[in-house]
């Protein structure tokens, strides 16, 4: 067990529709990571956030929106959806989220898009 | 753009041998590499990592090498055992960011 929690574990949903996957670092942690991993495709960097500020992006689609709150957790918001989407999302944390940090991550969010 | 690379997608080993994952990347500006391991429906799971400034890291049964000139790192486990039949990342990282660079993954499977 890393630590990091993502909910939900499983979501199915339709085209065009919007969901929010939610992720809670490891205690202490002060930076959140969200990944993607698309069938065969290795993991993709989307965004980090640090302490409530956004400090690094990654291939992030404009349909594609996150934030961390107060109290660090984060939402990845994932709108007008396609059947691409469907992937794999994995949220991860770090302490300073800087280079040398070691990031944990969750057991990832499954996102089926019918 | 393909930054960092791993040409084998899969490595089929006997129990008590040693597995060796390699690891390619082109960013000569990398200056942190990590090793993740990673089960079916399981998150990545951190094993290892190395500074750009070393060329060796040693933990328990795992052992990272670097080759900075080759832009070539390695990952062996030895003896391997069974439970480490996994998939294994290679990641690679600037210091100034904390966005990990994932190469493709290997398949390991380590036979009884």
């Amino acid at each position: 067990d890393s630590g990091v929690t993502q909910t939900p574990k499983h979501l199915i949903t339709a085209t065009g529709q919007r969901v929010t996957l939610r992720c809670s670092p490891r205690s202490g942690d002060l930076s959140v990571y969200w990944y993607q991993q698309s069938l065969d495709q290795g993991l993709q960097f989307l965004i980090q956030y640090y302490n409530g500020e956004e400090r690094a992006k990654g291939n992030i689609l404009e349909r594609f929106s996150a934030q961390q709150f107060p109290d660090l957790h984060s939402e990845l918001n994932l709108s007008s959806l396609e059947l691409g989407d469907s992937a794999l999302y994995f949220c991860a944390s770090s302490p300073t989220g800087q280079g040398a940090d070691t990031q944990y991550f969750g057991p990832g969010t499954r996102l089926t898009v019918l | 753009d393909q930054q960092v690379k791993q040409n084998s997608p899969s490595l089929s080993v006997q129990e008590g041998r040693i597995s060796i994952l390699n690891c390619d990347y082109t960013n000569s500006m990398f200056d942190y590499f990590l090793w993740y391991k990673k089960y079916p429906a399981e998150g990545p799971t951190f094993l290892i990592s190395i500074s750009s400034i070393k060329d060796k890291n040693e933990d328990g049964r795992f052992t990272v090498f670097l080759n900075k000139s080759a832009k070539h790192l390695s990952l062996h486990i030895v003896p391997s055992q069974p439970g480490d039949s996994a998939v294994y990342f290679c990641a690679a990282s600037l210091s100034n960011t904390g966005k990990l660079i994932f190469g493709q993954g290997t398949t390991l499977q380590v036979k009884p």
